[in-house]
């Protein structure tokens, strides 16, 4: 089971920041925060992913808490094409076991 | 660069019928997966690679084997199809070193019947 929650969905308008929220309470120290997109009948899209420290990058920034006990994930300008199924995923850098729980719908509105 | 693709696109079988589909990549990555993907559920593993001639079960291996006899390529079979096989199937891709950053083909819709 996934071990991050998130919620079911959310809406933005379109040209506004969309800031997505994940809790990941039981990451240990060596666990990174991973980030993908699911457009609607597509694969996966990896976006970014982090440690402890913020990072940035030309799709999103993520914003991971002091504690890493939780995380936003923020779409500075969202426009229509950023609708879709947002997952936060917690793991190991390198097992490549990534485990997707059912993500938050993120619709954007004109 | 046509990055991971995946055939069959779709896909229709009988209860006991088997089939492969073929997933293959050209960015000469280390690591292969498959996942299936159950209407509005996450995606779950299946089977993955870590290298040619190397693979290990993930979070949902039963009723599925699979090959990775050269780097590029990854089979999944099912020998004997269910109806709970139903699914959409994604393969992926990605570099050692950077499992985590995985390039996912468009996906084969599988109905079994």
């Amino acid at each position: 089971d996934a071990k991050t929650t998130q919620p079911t969905s959310m809406d933005c308008a379109e040209g506004r920041a969309a800031n997505l929220p994940c809790n990941h309470s039981t990451i240990s120290g060596n666990e990174y925060v991973y980030w993908y997109r699911q457009i609607h009948s597509q694969g996966p899209q990896y976006i970014i992913h982090g440690l402890k420290n913020n990072e940035t990058n030309e799709m999103a920034s993520l914003i991971i808490t002091e504690d890493r006990k939780s995380s936003t994930l923020i779409l500075p300008h969202a426009t229509l094409r950023d609708t879709a199924v947002y997952y936060c995923i917690d793991g190991s850098s390198n097992t490549g076991k990534l485990i997707f729980g059912q993500g938050t719908t993120l619709q954007v509105k004109p | 660069n046509a990055g991971v693709t995946q055939t069959p696109k779709f896909r229709v079988l009988k209860t006991g019928q088997s089939m492969t589909l073929l997933c293959a990549q050209d960015m000469n990555h280390e690591y292969m997966y498959w996942y299936r993907q159950d209407p509005g559920m996450g995606l779950r593993l299946i089977h993955y690679s870590v290298g040619e001639g190397t693979t290990a079960k993930g979070e949902v291996p039963d009723g599925y084997n699979v090959s990775r006899l050269k780097k590029q390529n990854f089979l999944l079979g099912l020998e004997s199809a269910a109806p709970s096989q139903t699914s959409v199937y994604f393969c992926a891709s990605s570099l050692n070193g950077r499992a985590y950053e995985q390039y996912f083909g468009p996906g084969t819709r599988l109905t079994v019947t």
